[in-house]
């Protein structure tokens, strides 16, 4: 089956304490990207890569960093959480940007 | 970054009304795309749109990509219980894919 997973779908964590949400895609597509959904605002690009080792900033990220060692992985790491990025994560993956973009469950973070 | 403005913000519909929305934008996009999102869930792609004029239809959705490719819209035929939710427009161009703020559709009760 087709799909985008991202681990873990919920976490908590303490302000500083670095962590990692995973992404992962079987569809062997090479345009990947993260994004944060916040009430009102909708959803805002963080990070996306055009293929292994081409990643580029979106619009918000600051805080945030991405790898793409392999084509299936692009793990979103917060290396000093704060509390400003309690948010709804999603990873999506498609062929190119302009052609239909799949997206995992969600992650729902919360820095406290 | 690209601003997409998505209106309305919400609607309140009843069942077998026909609902609209749009997106503009300043900046020019070479594709549209519009995605709804269920409770809990990912945003799902409704319709695509590749090029400026272009009016395609999905079943009792209909959107269009405006000529000057700063906007697009989209049409919900007589709608049912199910097409609550949030819809999403996005526009892409070279570099990056934009999403507007959302569409929150719910049933008038």
């Amino acid at each position: 089956e087709a799909q985008v997973t991202q681990n873990p779908r919920y976490l908590i964590t303490v302000t500083g304490k670095k962590l990692t949400v995973t992404c992962s895609q079987n569809m062997n597509h090479e345009y990947m990207s993260w994004y944060r959904q916040d009430p009102g605002l909708g959803l805002r690009q963080i990070y996306y890569s055009m293929n292994v080792e081409v990643t580029d900033k979106g619009d918000v990220p600051e805080g945030y960093k991405v790898s793409r060692k392999e084509k299936r992985n692009f793990p979103l790491i917060l290396e000093s959480p704060s509390p400003n990025q309690t948010s709804l994560y999603f990873c999506a993956s498609s062929f190119t940007m302009h052609t239909e973009a799949f997206f995992g469950q969600g992650t729902r973070l919360t820095v406290v | 970054g690209q601003q997409l403005n998505q209106s309305p913000q919400s609607m309140f519909i009843q069942e077998g009304e026909d609902v609209s929305m749009n997106c503009t934008s300043s900046s020019i996009f070479n594709t549209w795309l519009w995605y709804k999102q269920d409770p809990g869930e990912g945003p799902v792609l409704l319709i695509a749109l590749y090029k400026a004029g272009e009016l395609t239809s999905n079943g009792r959705l209909t959107a269009q990509f405006g000529i000057t490719r700063k906007d697009s819209f989209l049409n919900i035929s007589a709608s049912i219980p199910s097409d609550v939710g949030i819809y999403f427009c996005a526009g892409a161009n070279d570099y990056k894919l934009s999403f507007g703020a959302g569409t929150t559709v719910t049933v008038r009760a």
